[in-house]
């Protein structure tokens, strides 16, 4: 149980182009779904708190109009970069939080999907 | 804020031989604290969580780890280590923060097991 899928798994593009990344929850639903950023060895960076209904949260110093996310329901959130640059190539982890667990939601683990390795050149 | 450290970056053992994974947090509250396994390329997979039923976890793939308050540890071992072992460790707490629960991540132990 609790399985996040995310497509794509990698994505090669040309500078300017937009990308949209999917994350799904396939056997939970999550109202709160969280976009990462993860650089070469190194941890997790999260840029956006995704509330479905609602707008996302941004964590300070990621451009809001740089990477839009959508949650429009409660298994679906998509980040979209937009007019990607080559310092946007990373790799990018979506995680779903199963808000239908068991205990209080500080206890509720994530659930990650494999990420998309983007590549704009 | 809560935040949690991972004591060593890289770790090596011999197959067949304990796992030691350290890491020590920080908190002002009983936390919520995770550890999570990255294989090269994948996303992060849940090991195990202590929500304070119970001081020692017991995870998946015959991981556990040992919930202590007066050492601030939650170290994460293996009583015998597997190739298949080898990958990214990160331990993670979770943290209240404008109005939702986030993750603070350790940066994390890269662990090598060797034939």
């Amino acid at each position: 149980g609790a399985v996040v899928s995310q497509h794509p798994s990698r994505v090669i593009c040309k500078s300017g182009t937009s990308v949209k990344i999917e994350c799904r929850s396939l056997d939970f639903q999550a109202t709160t779904m969280f976009w990462y950023r993860q650089f070469p060895k190194q941890s997790l960076m999260l840029m956006a708190t995704s509330n479905e209904g609602s707008k996302a949260t941004y964590e300070q110093g990621v451009e809001k109009d740089k990477f839009l996310i959508n949650h429009a329901s409660l298994t679906l959130s998509t980040l979209t970069v937009t007019s990607a640059h080559p310092e946007d190539s990373s790799f990018y982890i979506c995680s779903a939080r199963d808000q239908g667990g068991m205990g209080f939601v500080s206890n509720q683990p994530q659930h990650f999907g494999d990420g998309t390795r983007l590549s704009i050149l | 804020a809560q935040s949690v450290t991972q004591l060593d970056s890289h770790v090596s053992v011999s197959e067949g031989t304990p796992v030691l994974l350290r890491c020590n947090y920080s908190s002002s509250y009983s936390p919520s604290l995770f550890w999570y396994v990255q294989h090269p390329n994948k996303g992060l997979q849940l090991l195990l969580k202590y929500t304070s039923a119970a001081t020692l976890v017991k995870g998946i793939n015959g991981f556990e780890a040992e919930f202590k308050k007066s050492e601030t540890s939650f170290h994460l071992t293996k009583p015998s280590a597997h190739m298949s072992d080898a990958a990214e460790y990160f331990c993670v707490v979770s943290d209240f923060t404008s109005g939702t629960y986030k993750y603070i991540f350790g940066t994390g132990t890269r662990l090598k097991v060797l034939a």
